[in-house]
């Protein structure tokens, strides 16, 4: 079973609207998060890491963590057509232990 | 700022081959991966190295060896490819600890005739 859990698998959204990623653990020693954007034809990206419950803004993108759910959710503000990208949800919880991703939600911002 | 070269960009195999993919990286990081992705889906992690000549098993390591020749390098060879078997596979780094994020290559786009 896989220890991250990413919905939904695909998105649309109007340009300017707001994007909402949700991603959900099963493991509670995750307790570093990470989200990674992936363009076609590139690797995947680090756009913004959360370790702490609550918030964390950075321009558009607002991450958010509830540690006591395992939920952790990214929210887009304003999408722009370049938004549109797989984007990964990953955890990890020792301090050498490994990243687990999960199985990515692929955004479309219609122009 | 530093980058991860991953050669070849593309690789054309037949079944039963052997292929090695190769990895540089000029971040100075500890830490090594191979990540495989099949098409719109998720990252496997095939095999990971925390430091110079380490390897370490993930998740999808069948059919698969690696090598860490120098802190630098992470090479991933396809013991024995398997016919129409597509996939683009992964290199990244990062520094040792938990909160430290992953630098990845652009990838290597395999394909087995």
């Amino acid at each position: 079973q896989q220890k991250v859990q990413q919905s939904p698998e695909s998105l649309s959204v109007p340009e300017g609207g707001m994007a909402s990623l949700n991603c959900t653990s099963s493991d509670r020693n995750f307790q570093y998060f990470w989200w990674y954007r992936q363009h076609s034809g590139e690797g995947p990206k680090a756009l913004m890491s959360i370790f702490s419950d609550g918030d964390k803004k950075e321009g558009r993108f607002t991450a958010h963590l509830n540690k006591a759910s395992l939920h952790v959710s990214l929210h887009i503000r304003d999408s722009q057509p370049s938004d549109s990208a797989l984007y990964f949800c990953a955890a990890r919880g020792s301090a050498l232990g490994r990243l687990h991703f999960g199985a990515g939600t692929q955004l479309i911002v219609i122009p | 700022g530093g980058i991860i070269t991953q050669t070849p960009k593309f690789l054309i195999g037949q079944e039963g081959q052997k292929l090695t993919l190769k990895c540089q990286q000029n971040f100075n990081h500890d830490t090594m991966y191979w990540y495989r992705q099949d098409s719109g889906k998720g990252l496997r992690l095939i095999y990971y190295s925390i430091t110079e000549n380490d390897l370490q098993k993930g998740d999808l390591s069948e059919g698969y060896d690696a090598s860490r020749e120098k802190k630098s390098s992470f090479s991933l060879t396809v013991t024995s490819a398997q016919k129409n078997e597509m996939a683009v596979f992964l290199c990244a780094s990062s520094y040792r600890g938990a909160g430290e994020r992953l630098f990845f290559g652009h990838g290597t786009k395999l394909s087995v005739l």
